[in-house]
């Protein structure tokens, strides 16, 4: 089955600038999606389409894509922006949705 | 703008039947808008594409979990619903209920842009 591959833990300090990566053999083809999950809550779209921006989320969330990895970029980290952050793609055909496994994001 | 609450037996038996609900308000199912999904995340652990449904009914299902899957969708009281046979302790999750948006599908974009709160099903006897 398909797999998206993000580090398990990035850490920065207040006002650094975050990358977190997911990696998959499919992005070239399919595009990739970002969410940000703080402790007991539900997921929050923060980019869609690689890097497109849902209204209401702020400029410092920017997505790139390169080959089979896309990087999700936080400028000026906040201590809100704190919590798991999962990619989200489609398999080759379309047919399966998957997500990465999550990567924690502490701000130290 | 869509609003999803899920509901359902916090409490399963293993081999039992696991039934949620996703009551769509701020939005109508018969519209056409959105895709309607299920997504479940174990205690600890990371999100799980479960499968969704449109209002006509066509469904389409994560295959690690079709044999045991079965969603329909209630146009008249605006919900959406899963079953899942046969559960094991390892079905133990927090469900959600997504959209997928229709005209992101239609240019292959696939994201869930609306989320219910999501609710606790544990199997246990």
């Amino acid at each position: 089955s398909y797999e998206l591959t993000q580090p398990p833990s990035v850490s920065v300090s207040p006002g650094q600038t975050a990358r977190i990566t997911c990696s998959g053999d499919a992005l070239p083809k399919q595009y990739a999606y970002w969410y940000q999950q703080r402790p007991g809550q539900a997921p929050i779209l923060v980019i869609y389409e690689d890097r497109q921006r849902p209204s209401g989320i702020p400029e410092r969330f920017a997505g790139s894509s390169s080959g089979t990895t896309v990087t999700l970029t936080i400028s000026g980290v906040q201590a809100e922006d704190e919590g798991d952050y999962y990619c989200q793609s489609a398999d080759s055909s379309s047919t399966s949705l998957v997500f990465g496994g999550g990567t924690k994001l502490t701000v130290l | 703008q869509v609003q999803l609450q899920e509901s359902g037996p916090g409490l399963v038996k293993p081999s039992q039947t696991l039934s949620l609900t996703c009551t769509v308000s701020g939005g109508s199912i018969r519209s056409g808008d959105y895709y309607w999904s299920w997504i479940r995340q174990p205690p600890g652990k990371g999100l799980e594409w479960i499968g969704y449904i449109y209002y006509t009914g066509s469904t389409y299902d994560n295959p690690s979990l079709k044999s045991r899957i079965t969603m329909s969708v209630d146009t008249s009281k605006n919900q959406f619903s899963l079953t899942l046979n046969s559960v094991t302790a390892a079905d133990t999750a927090v469900y959600y209920c997504a959209t997928v948006p229709h005209s992101a599908m239609e240019v292959n974009s696939y994201y869930f842009d609306y989320w219910g709160q999501g609710t606790l099903v544990t199997v246990s006897s």
